[in-house]
Order: C-alpha cells, then sequence, then structure tokens
C-alpha cells in the first residue's frame, strides 16, 4: 500500500532562515508521481512541483528546491531565506496509477516563519 | 483565466438536511475528484470522475452522493447519511490525456461545512 509520511507536524523559523521538510514515500510501483503543494491559510492547495521516479535530478526554482533520493524514499522540500509569505501547511503527495491516478497524501508540515 | 471555482466558501447544514458543493471548472479537464480534509489530516478521497457521466467511490464515500452530467461540473451532495460532515472540501481536476501533466491534480478554493 502507498504511504506518504510527513514527521514534522509544525516547524517555525525566523525569517531569513532555511528550513527543510520532510517526506518519506511508501509504494510498490516502480512508475509513481510525487508532488508538494502549499496550503496557505486561504485553503487552496497551490501546486508547486511535480517528479516522475526515473527522474532524480534535484530542483531549484528561486528559493525553493527539492531533493530527491530513491535509495531513501524521500523527497525533502527546501526554502531558502524563509519570508513571512511561505507561512502555509505544506503536503507531500504520492500518485499512482491504479485505474485512475491515485494520489495519497501526507498529513502536511505546518510551517510559521516569525518576523 | 482559466480555473476551479467551489461555492459556496461557507455553508452551514442542519441535521437531517442534504446540502450540495459545487464545484465548476474551465480548464477542459476530463478527470475531477472530491477530498474531504479534517484538521490535521491529510486530504481523503471521496468520489473521483474520469469523463462525463461515469463516477467511482473513493476512499470514504459513504453518505455523499455526486452527478457529472457536464464536463465542467462535479457537484457533490452531501446527505443526512453522513453522521460527522463538519471539515473542509476541495475539489480538484486533472487532465489525462495531457502528456506530461496528466498526473497532475489542480484544486479549488474549498467549501468549509458546518454543521448547525
Amino acid at each position: 500500500a502507498q504511504k506518504v509520511t510527513q514527521a514534522q507536524t509544525e516547524i517555525s523559523v525566523v525569517e531569513k532562515e532555511d528550513v527543510t521538510l520532510d517526506c518519506v514515500y511508501e509504494t510498490r510501483d516502480t512508475t509513481y508521481y510525487l508532488f508538494w503543494y502549499k496550503q496557505p491559510p486561504s485553503g487552496e492547495l497551490v501546486f508547486l512541483i511535480r517528479r516522475n521516479s526515473f527522474d532524480e535530478q534535484n530542483e531549484i526554482s528561486g528559493r525553493y528546491s527539492w531533493n530527491f533520493q530513491k535509495s531513501t524514499s524521500s523527497f525533502n522540500f527546501t526554502i531558502t531565506a524563509s519570508q513571512v509569505v511561505d507561512s502555509a501547511v505544506y503536503f507531500c503527495a504520492l500518485s499512482e496509477f491504479k485505474g485512475y491516478q491515485k494520489v495519497t497524501f501526507g498529513i502536511g508540515t505546518k510551517l510559521q516563519v516569525i518576523p | 483565466d482559466g480555473g476551479i471555482t467551489q461555492s459556496p466558501k461557507y455553508l452551514f447544514r442542519k441535521e437531517g438536511q442534504n446540502v450540495t458543493l459545487s464545484c465548476e471548472q474551465n480548464l477542459n479537464h476530463d478527470a475531477m475528484y472530491w477530498y474531504r480534509q479534517d484538521p490535521g489530516q491529510g486530504l481523503r478521497l471521496i468520489y473521483y470522475s474520469q469523463i462525463v457521466n461515469d463516477f467511482q467511490k473513493g476512499d470514504i464515500a459513504e453518505g455523499y452522493s455526486v452527478s457529472r452530467e457536464k464536463k465542467e461540473s462535479f457537484p457533490l451532495t452531501v446527505t443526512s447519511a453522513q453522521k460527522n460532515p463538519t471539515a473542509f472540501y476541495l475539489c480538484a481536476s486533472s487532465d489525462p490525456g495531457l502528456a506530461g501533466d496528466q498526473e497532475t491534480q489542480y484544486f479549488g478554493p474549498g467549501t468549509r461545512l458546518l454543521v448547525l
């Protein structure tokens, strides 16, 4: 069965600090996709990144970077020089094709950036 | 601008009442989904639809019903059989035919349902 673990339920950092959000997943499939979503206080889930299981290249987008390691089944998310606007709940998710794209979400990590 | 709209933003339900949550998308996506989010938990799938006039139960379908009569619309009815309906409901869509992005689900702003 697929599973996503986000062990950090809440993190607080001071503005301009770097922060890493951890995500560990379990799956028996060889083809799968990993995602990160941001949920600000307004509630809408905002798509941040998608990674397929065959692409272990790390990705950087501005202050955001993602580290995908199949050997440890991890897909960690780092925010560099955090800002107050980064305060939100961040969800890691795993998608596999089971007749449809079945997505399993972690419970989320609540990030608070203190000015 | 293309996107997903959900209405209302807040909804109040009385005991024994059925209520319907609206979800509309103009992204021309074939697949649509309904999720329920409870505090401190991840999202759980209620129903999904891969194409018009077809839908399937997700992990927690009991007490809910849906219809998919139009490609752009996927309303969710919370029936009186759902004993604990208070939650945040999120609608999503994806385009299974879009090469390179068929797995990505895009979400609406959500509806918060409260029981009076």
